[in-house]
């Protein structure tokens, strides 16, 4: 049973224009949500996060976007540049355990 | 601070030998975990541990063992290795319920 889902194994954009990479999920105790970004043979590095009591949060060129209604999550990226050509993560979290469940991931490619 | 390190980078092992993986913080984490990154699978969470002398299972536990003595450690063991644990573990820590730092990984390959 998969509790974070990331549809989309791949996602081409133009360097400039808009990303938006999709997350959903299923299990309504989790109550904060991450992306993360991986190049390969690295480590996934955090990106952004947002908690359930707000639907967006803004980081520079990042933002988060969340429907808790539709148990629905996206991650905007703008303008998208080459460099963030990696494979980007879902994960969410509920309760003081820590523990995260993470989606399949998206891998992204900005073509310049 | 180097952040969250594990050794070895590389491991190839034949079936049913043993091995440790390391992994190690200085940050003062009290929680780390172990996961594993397969294709098309995404990461899945081995154990877990939330301080010193506390550890627990997470999704995928069977063949791995672990355990906590330090604040600092958290090696991961595996038994008796076997073809599908041919995988990249990356271990974590985190000071609190939102970020999660991960180390640069080990990829395993077992024959």
């Amino acid at each position: 049973d998969q509790q974070v889902k990331q549809n989309s194994p791949s996602l081409s954009v133009q360097e400039g224009r808009i990303s938006i990479l999709n997350c959903d999920y299923t299990n309504s105790m989790f109550d904060y949500f991450l992306w993360y970004k991986k190049y390969p043979a690295e480590g996934p590095t955090f990106l952004i996060s947002i908690s359930s009591i707000k639907d967006k949060n803004e980081d520079g060129r990042f933002t988060v976007f969340l429907n808790k209604s539709a148990k629905h999550l996206s991650l905007h990226i703008v303008p998208s540049q080459p460099g963030d050509s990696a494979v980007y993560f879902c994960a969410a979290g509920g309760g003081s355990n820590y523990k995260l469940t993470f989606g399949k991931g998206t891998l992204l490619t900005v073509n310049p | 601070n180097a952040g969250v390190t594990q050794t070895p980078k590389f491991q190839v092992l034949k079936t049913g030998q043993s091995m440790t993986l390391q992994c190690a913080q200085d940050m003062n984490h009290e929680y780390m975990s172990w996961y594993r990154q397969d294709p098309g699978m995404g990461l899945r969470l081995i154990h877990y541990s939330v301080g010193a002398g506390i550890t627990d299972q997470g999704e995928v536990p069977n063949g791995y063992n672990v355990s906590r003595s330090t604040t600092e450690d958290f090696p991961l063991r595996l038994l008796s290795a076997a073809p599908s644990q041919t995988s990249v573990y990356f271990c974590a820590s985190s000071a609190n319920a939102d970020t999660q730092y991960f180390g640069p990984g080990t990829r395993l390959t077992v024959l």
